[in-house]
């Protein structure tokens, strides 16, 4: 069975704390891992898509990476504007054109 | 482009209540999905679409129905609504092409059942 569970739930961090949100998955037939932003009250937005282990990709202070098991979303130096909910979803092959959510990360960053 | 747009923004249903969400993309996306989001959960799966006349389940279809018309409308039916049917609706859609699958979503309907 595809699955997705990210951790922490929650992530409080000061203002140019670096830290990463964790995605780990299990699929079968990997056809993309996606990560979306949420702002409270509005639908998600979408961030990257990584295809194979070993893709990285950038936005600003957001970097995501791939490995055959899990993804990381890294946060350099964030600031309270980049605080938000973090979902992670992944495609697979016997899943057609579905996605396969995580319960996300809910990022707080403080000044 | 408006992208995905959803109405209404917010509604408060009676129980035994019907209604109509919908949901509108003008990128000429074949597919279209409703989820719901509830508090601290991820987006579950109500049904999808893989072009026009064509409609299936996703994880959590019962108590809802959709149809699918046209290329651009994908509305989700509400009948005999319940208090377990309290929760936030998303649309989105997605330009199927190969390896590709990222969705874009609209706004969102903040449902409540009373």
């Amino acid at each position: 069975e595809d699955q997705v569970t990210q951790s922490p739930e929650a992530l409080r961090l000061q203002e140019g704390e670096s830290s990463s949100l964790n995605c780990s998955y299990t699929v079968s037939g990997l056809r993309g891992l996606f990560w979306y932003r949420q702002d409270p009250g509005k639908g998600p937005e979408f961030l990257f898509t990584l295809y194979s282990a070993g893709e990285e990709k950038e936005k600003e202070r957001l970097k995501a990476t791939l490995t055959k098991k899990e993804s990381f979303l890294h946060i350099t130096a964030p600031k309270p504007e980049d605080s938000a909910t973090y979902l992670c979803a992944v495609g697979s092959y016997n899943q057609g054109g579905k996605l396969i959510f995580g319960q996300g990360t809910e990022l707080s960053v403080k000044p | 482009n408006a992208g995905v747009t959803q109405t209404p923004k917010f509604r408060i249903l009676k129980i035994g209540q019907s209604m109509t969400l919908q949901c509108t993309q003008d990128m000429n996306h074949n597919y279209m999905y409703w989820y719901r989001q509830d508090p601290g959960m991820g987006l579950k799966l109500i049904y999808y679409s893989v072009g026009a006349g064509i409609t299936d389940k996703g994880e959590v279809p019962n108590g809802y129905n959709v149809s699918r018309s046209t290329t651009e409308d994908f509305p989700l039916r509400l009948e005999l609504a319940a208090p377990s049917q309290t929760s936030v609706y998303f649309c989105a859609s997605t330009k199927s092409r190969q390896g590709t699958y990222e969705q874009y979503f609209g706004p969102g309907t903040r449902l409540t059942v009373t």
